[in-house]
């Protein structure tokens, strides 16, 4: 089935440092989505990629969709305490359906 | 707006018993959607709608059944609750429109059943 692994499954960084975090697919998808979950919320969108190649940015974060549209990367650059939270990746699968991969935990320590 | 809101915030249930996690969403979106998150775990589509009258399964339906009756409303339904169903839910919503596909997010139900 369907797989979309993140890596690293956790982090924890000092405040002030930059964080990378990637999610890679044996498949193709045309839509590639962050999202980010604090604590006892939903999961709340960061960045949306729809062109391979493309590179966005949102603030800190900074987003790129892989040129073979199997993988996403997601940086944060001079993290702060609020980054915390668990960064999800997505690919819109058919009808506008989402499928998120497994997560990355990510702690910032002041 | 209040977005999309769920009740209730939490609920523990016996094995066996049924219950209803509720769902509204203020914002006229035609797209509404059920998922489950189990702990350390990404979020699994449980059901979907396109619309008032029209739903349709995800990836984890079994164990679980769902309406649309109206365009705000989706309700998910546990007929026998199982140990397998304790998860936190969430309920989605989207305005689709071209390639932009932002789901907006409930806070979730966390449901424990023992």
């Amino acid at each position: 089935g369907q797989q979309l692994n993140q890596s690293p499954q956790s982090m924890f960084i000092q405040e002030g440092e930059d964080v990378s975090m990637n999610c890679t697919s044996s498949s193709i998808f045309n839509t590639w989505l962050w999202y980010k979950q604090d604590p006892g919320e939903g999961p709340v969108l960061l960045i949306a990629l729809y062109k391979a190649g493309e590179l966005t940015s949102n603030g800190r974060l900074t987003a790129q969709f892989g040129i073979t549209r199997k993988d996403s990367f997601l940086n944060i650059s001079a993290s702060i305490p609020s980054d915390v939270g668990i960064y999800f990746c997505a690919v819109r699968t058919g009808a506008n359906n989402l499928f998120f991969g497994t997560g990355t935990r990510l702690t910032v320590i002041p | 707006n209040a977005g999309v809101t769920q009740t209730p915030k939490f609920r523990i249930l016996k094995i066996g018993q049924s219950m209803t996690l509720q769902c509204t969403q203020d914002m006229n979106h035609n797209y509404m959607y059920w998922y489950r998150q189990d702990p350390g775990m990404g979020l699994k589509l449980i059901y979907y709608s396109v619309g008032a009258g029209i739903t349709d399964k995800g990836e984890v339906p079994n164990g679980y059944n769902v309406s649309r009756s109206t365009t705000e409303d989706f309700p998910l339904r546990l007929e026998l609750a199982a140990p397998s169903q304790t998860s936190v839910y969430f309920c989605a919503s989207t305005l689709t429109s071209g390639d932009y596909n932002e789901q907006f997010f409930g806070p979730g139900t966390r449901l424990t059943v023992l």
